[in-house]
């Protein structure tokens, strides 16, 4: 059974840069069809996609974060990996890690397995 | 962007009622080469992680109940929960997925009356 999990520091300070890994398990990161992505939910908010990649390195952003953000994989740790770089306190929030499934004639997809989820904090 | 609107915020059914979430995209996310509409549902509980209950706009996930449905198309979509049970309890959310970036609705909490 796949599964997925995040782990980084809870709390980082503003302006420093905000890194989190989803290590992946029960399956294989680069299986070629499926993507996989980092969603969050900041307090009180509605989720938020981040960006998603492929394990040949394609890598898909939000255009609202794009300036900050950069996603990395592992495959031989079976990881990939979130930087957002220069954090305010709005970054606060809930991410997930999570994959999308094939669909036939684009990358875009929804999610069909997901992390627990990790709170970061954004606090001096 | 693709907006989505979710209504209402928030609702509260007897069980063993109908709850019915309704969601509505700023544009058409109905891709007219294979008749698809690019839309999910989830459901997130407190403190789990959201689950996926339909994509397709009507297809149901492996293991998902059959009270739950989906339907719609273009811009307006319903996910519609036929008979609510207590474990029904959760925020319930769309996302599209025809366009980047991918969005999703602000949520809409179901409870129990």
């Amino acid at each position: 059974q796949l599964q997925l999990q995040e782990s980084g520091p809870g709390l980082v300070k503003p302006s420093e840069t905000l890194s989190l890994t989803c290590t992946v398990s029960g399956g294989s990161i680069s299986t070629s069809s499926y993507h996989w992505g980092w969603v969050r939910r900041p307090p009180g908010k509605g989720l938020e996609w981040i960006g998603s990649l492929h394990y040949s390195g394609s890598t898909y952003y939000n255009p609202s974060l794009k300036s900050r953000v950069a996603i990395s994989v592992d495959t031989s740790k079976n990881q990939f990996s979130l930087n957002l770089s220069s954090v305010i306190a709005a970054d606060t929030a809930v991410y997930y890690c999570a994959r999308h499934p094939p669909t036939r004639n684009t990358w875009q997809s929804w999610f069909d397995s997901w992390g627990q989820g990790s709170l970061v904090t954004v606090s001096s | 962007d693709i907006v989505m609107t979710q209504s209402p915020d928030s609702l509260a059914v007897s069980l063993g009622e109908r709850a019915t979430i309704n969601c509505k995209s700023s544009q058409s996310v109905l891709y007219s080469s294979n008749n698809k509409n690019y839309l999910a549902w989830y459901q997130r509980k407190p403190g789990q992680p959201p689950k996926l209950l339909i994509y397709w706009a009507s297809t149901r996930e492996s293991g998902v109940p059959d009270r739950f449905s989906g339907s719609g198309s273009g811009t307006d979509f319903t996910l519609t929960i036929s008979s609510l049970q207590a474990e029904d309890v959760a925020v319930y959310s769309c996302q599209q997925y025809y366009n980047t970036p991918l969005t999703f609705g602000g949520g809409t909490k179901v409870e129990i009356k």
